[in-house]
């Protein structure tokens, strides 16, 4: 799998939008970038995943680069509930795929 | 989304003892469960991968007669911690996979808090 490259940590203030970037420069054309997020001692929460096209749902909000070299996750109106750590991995999507954790992104909502 | 429920969600053991922790999908059947630990302000480390009816496949440096894992069914999988000691105390986490289709999500159980005294 490929791997990513993330922020260590990042601020944002509640109510505004918390964008997250993620590079993975040497994904590879059956890979998708997926998102989790974990917060403190607690199992990681699915986000949202995409191959190439932009997707939003209920959570949040991802745009690929039309290269899909990088990738940002928008969560378009933080709360303090959403501090946590997020985590960007690409990997497969079929067969015995496993999901590998790099660092992830600390992201720090404050009132 | 889909439930996945890990039990205990604390335990804490004297050293020497072994542990057991269940990782049970609730709602789905699970072909594929992952193990994982994390110690604290880490990342989440792959221990290992459970198939249903066979032998568990260990990421390098996780020592299997250690770390024994049993996935008996399509909705438990087992992680024994044998003779535990204080430096396998740490976060440990789960997740299955579904059995239907093959774009399916994996999903985290709560993780299991163990303290080895």
């Amino acid at each position: 799998d490929a791997k990513t490259t993330q922020p260590p940590s990042m601020d944002c203030a509640e109510g505004r939008a918390a964008n997250l970037p993620c590079n993975h420069s040497t994904i590879s054309g059956n890979e998708y970038v997926y998102w989790y997020r974990q917060i403190h001692s607690q199992g990681p929460q699915y986000i949202i995943h995409g191959l190439k096209n932009n997707e939003t749902n209920e959570m949040a909000s991802l745009i690929i680069t039309e290269d899909r070299k990088s990738s940002t996750l928008i969560l378009p109106h933080a709360t303090l509930r959403d501090t946590a750590v997020y985590y960007c991995i690409v990997r497969v999507n079929t067969g015995g795929f496993k999901t590998i954790f790099g660092a992830g992104t600390r992201l720090f909502v404050k009132a | 989304g889909a439930v996945v429920s890990q039990h205990p969600s604390r335990v804490i053991c004297k050293s020497g003892t072994s542990v057991k922790i269940e990782c049970r999908s609730l709602d789905f059947q699970a072909t594929t469960m992952f193990w994982y630990r994390q110690f604290p302000k880490q990342s989440l480390m792959l221990m290992a991968t459970s198939n249903e009816g066979s032998k568990a496949t260990y990421e390098q440096g996780v020592e299997k007669d250690k770390f024994l894992i049993n996935h008996a069914s399509l909705t438990l999988s087992t992680l024994t911690v044998t003779s535990a000691h204080p430096e396998d105390s740490s976060f440990y986490i789960c997740s299955a996979r579904e059995v239907r289709g093959v774009n399916t999500e994996a999903f985290f159980g709560q993780g299991t808090r163990l303290t080895v005294v």
